[in-house]
């Protein structure tokens, strides 16, 4: 079944204590992205990848960084996270990004 | 900066209805718009892609209109049920170079009652 794994699905955790949100994917698709979501401001796009080792900036990318070692992950890290990164986090994927991209079923992070 | 404006943020309507929703934009310099549904606790749906050369894409009881000119979108949802009830997403691409870029409008929550 084609998808879009994020892992985990649910997280609470302590200011400036370093986490990893994972994204897989089993489609061959070049292109993926996170995007976080907030009540009143919606779906904003943090940073995407075009391919291995090609990543760029979103609207939002300040307090995250990425990294496309293969083709078929793309975690997102949260080097020293603070409460304004408290969001729900979606990944998501398509072939070069130009097609209708596939969803995970997004990460709900709590930093308190 | 490209701005993204749904409306309205919340519409109910009874079964078997007929409805549009509306997504405005500012920048007409866009790859394509899509659609999408989402539902409580879950990612997003992809309805329907528009690209920026075409004027409407239709999927069963789905169509979608694009007129770049006005910066206006629709998606109109024909004999609605109850299983409609969802949020709706607009958003637009910007494909330029090497960059990909997607904005999201706010959303519009359907309700569809029985």
């Amino acid at each position: 079944e084609a998808q879009v794994t994020q892992n985990p699905r649910y997280l609470i955790t302590v200011t400036g204590k370093k986490l990893t949100v994972t994204c897989s994917q089993n489609m061959n698709h070049e292109y993926m992205s996170w995007y976080r979501q907030d009540p009143g401001l919606g779906l904003r796009q943090i940073y995407y990848s075009m391919n291995v080792e090609v990543t760029d900036k979103g609207d939002v990318p300040e307090g995250y960084k990425v990294s496309r070692k293969e083709k078929r992950n793309f975690p997102l890290i949260l080097e020293s996270p603070s409460p304004n990164q408290t969001s729900l986090y979606f990944c998501a994927s398509s072939f070069t990004g130009r097609q209708p991209q596939h969803f995970g079923d997004g990460t709900r992070l709590s930093i308190l | 900066k490209q701005e993204v404006t749904q409306i309205p943020a919340a519409l109910s309507v009874p079964e078997g209805e007929n409805l549009v929703l509306n997504c405005s934009f500012t920048d007409s310099a866009i790859y394509n718009l899509q659609w999408f549904r989402q539902d409580p606790g879950k990612g997003l749906t992809s309805l329907l892609l528009i690209q920026s050369s075409q004027r409407e894409q239709t999927s069963g009881r789905l169509n979608a209109s694009l007129d770049k000119s006005s910066g206006r979108s629709t998606l109109y949802i024909a004999a609605s049920q109850p299983g409609d009830s969802a949020t709706y997403l607009c958003a637009l691409l910007i494909s330029s170079g090497s960059a990909r870029q997607l904005t999201f409008g706010s959303g519009t929550q359907l309700t569809v009652l029985p």
